[in-house]
């Protein structure tokens, strides 16, 4: 199957710096999507980005699908950015799932 | 809030017992996805259903099975629990067959004691 690699797995910030993300995977996909975890458990949707970058907010995407890698940039980071980040991928001409990576710990700190 | 609701949100059981778990998808999405995230194995895709019709399977034990109704909800039933089946179960939904946008619901955590 498809191999996600997100990286860095844990990353501490003080409130207000910037941070990147980056997600890796192995084959073609037709679908990446990035998510956060909260404390409390609940994936929220960050971006659906199969190529092409987007913004919302402090928060922007990029995705390479020629060269498989995806960017997430958080900048101006806060406390409530803390949580997991998770890349998930569905591979192109497969079966419709998404094949999530083992994600991003981050931490930010007063 | 992503539209998708699950049902219940905690569940706490014994080992050997069978639970339901339940999902609506968000209004007008026709595709429903069930997946599992354990402490071993993270986020993992089980089963999707497209408009009534199971359309791919992943690591989804024996143990488990899956429905959607004509009202495009579906359950996820759990029997013979283990004390491995403790996780987080999440659904989520998305408008097409393939390709889409998943929106996620809250998750049931289910414990096994």
């Amino acid at each position: 199957g498809i191999q996600v690699e997100q990286s860095p797995p844990d990353l501490i910030l003080q409130e207000g710096a910037n941070s990147t993300l980056r997600c890796n995977f192995s084959d073609s996909v037709n679908n990446l999507q990035w998510f956060h975890q909260n404390p409390w458990g609940q994936l929220i949707n960050l971006f659906y980005i199969p190529s092409g970058t987007k913004q919302n907010g402090r928060l922007s995407a990029t995705t390479v699908a020629t060269e498989r890698y995806s960017l997430l940039y958080i900048s101006s980071s806060q406390t409530t950015d803390s949580g997991v980040y998770f890349c998930a991928v569905e591979r192109f001409g497969t079966a419709s799932k998404l094949t999530f990576g083992t994600g991003t710990r981050l931490q930010v700190t007063l | 809030d992503s539209g998708v609701t699950q049902t219940p949100k905690h569940l706490i059981t014994a080992t050997g017992q069978r639970v339901t778990l339940r999902c609506s998808p968000r209004s007008g999405d026709l595709s429903v996805y069930w997946y599992q995230q354990s402490l071993d194995q993270g986020l993992q895709f089980l089963i999707q259903y497209y408009n009534g019709e199971e359309r791919a399977k992943g690591n989804i034990l024996e143990r488990f099975s899956a429905q959607q109704f004509p009202d495009l909800h579906s359950e996820l039933n759990l029997s013979s629990l283990e004390l491995g089946d403790s996780a987080l179960y999440f659904c989520a939904s998305s408008v097409q067959q393939g390709g889409g946008e998943q929106y996620f619901g809250p998750g049931t955590r289910l414990t096994v004691t």
